[in-house]
């Protein structure tokens, strides 16, 4: 059961056009999201993060939104760089119990940015 | 060094052979995790330490698979008899406590084929 799906495997955008990166989540009990960025041969690196109680998260050129009800999350770039062309996961988490700390990842978008 | 790494960075081994991949998180952090990714997949969690117990073991996928984790520092995830299926990147993270939830650093991974 995927608990955590980003149907979008690969995204294009043109630099400085705004690149839009979605991610849907079935368990209504997390309380947290992350967004992770993976390039080539390394591993994911933190990006941006929001509580369930938030809706809204943003930090610098990264915005990330959740629509609680519809059980959503994006991930907002505003403008694209070339440099932004990765593998993009969006996490989930629960706060509680022997959970804590234990990542629930989605599929990956693969965003390509051109010059 | 001041990330997590892990070793080896690839391994290719035959079927029904025993490996073992090692995390060296970084110096200070009592969280460890280790996730792995199939091709075209998510991260999948495996398994969770905190200092040198695993609160929770619930992510592997049989009793092929045991992690270890001595001085706080340093695991090990063993897989025993290994199986085609079990090729992928297996991913490890660390972080200052299972509560800084946002600050899960990523080693690079090991690749691991399975023929």
């Amino acid at each position: 059961d995927q608990q955590v799906k980003q149907n979008s495997p690969s995204l294009s955008v043109q630099e400085g056009r705004i690149s839009i990166l979605n991610c849907d989540y079935t368990n209504s009990m997390f309380d947290y999201f992350l967004w992770y960025k993976k390039y080539p041969a390394e591993g994911p690196t933190f990006l941006i993060s929001i509580s369930s109680i938030k809706d809204k998260n943003e930090d610098g050129r990264f915005t990330v939104f959740l629509n609680k009800s519809a059980k959503h999350l994006s991930l907002h770039i505003v403008p694209s760089q070339p440099g932004d062309s990765a593998v993009y996961f969006c996490a989930a988490g629960l706060a509680g119990g022997t959970s804590y700390g234990k990542l629930t990842f989605g599929q990956g978008t693969i965003l390509t940015v051109h010059p | 060094g001041a990330g997590v790494s892990q070793s080896p960075s690839n391994k290719v081994t035959e079927k029904g052979k025993d490996v073992e991949l090692r995390c060296d998180p970084i110096s200070g952090h009592t969280a460890l995790y280790w996730y792995r990714q199939s091709l075209g997949q998510g991260l999948e969690f495996l398994i969770y330490f905190q200092g040198n117990s695993a609160p929770d073991k619930s992510g592997l996928p049989s009793d092929r698979f045991s992690a270890e984790r001595t001085g706080g520092s340093v695991s090990t995830l063993t897989i025993q008899r290994t199986q085609q299926e079990d090729s992928a990147v297996y991913l490890c993270a660390s972080s200052l406590a299972p509560t800084r939830w946002e600050t899960q650093y990523f080693g690079p991974g090991t690749r691991l084929l399975v023929l």
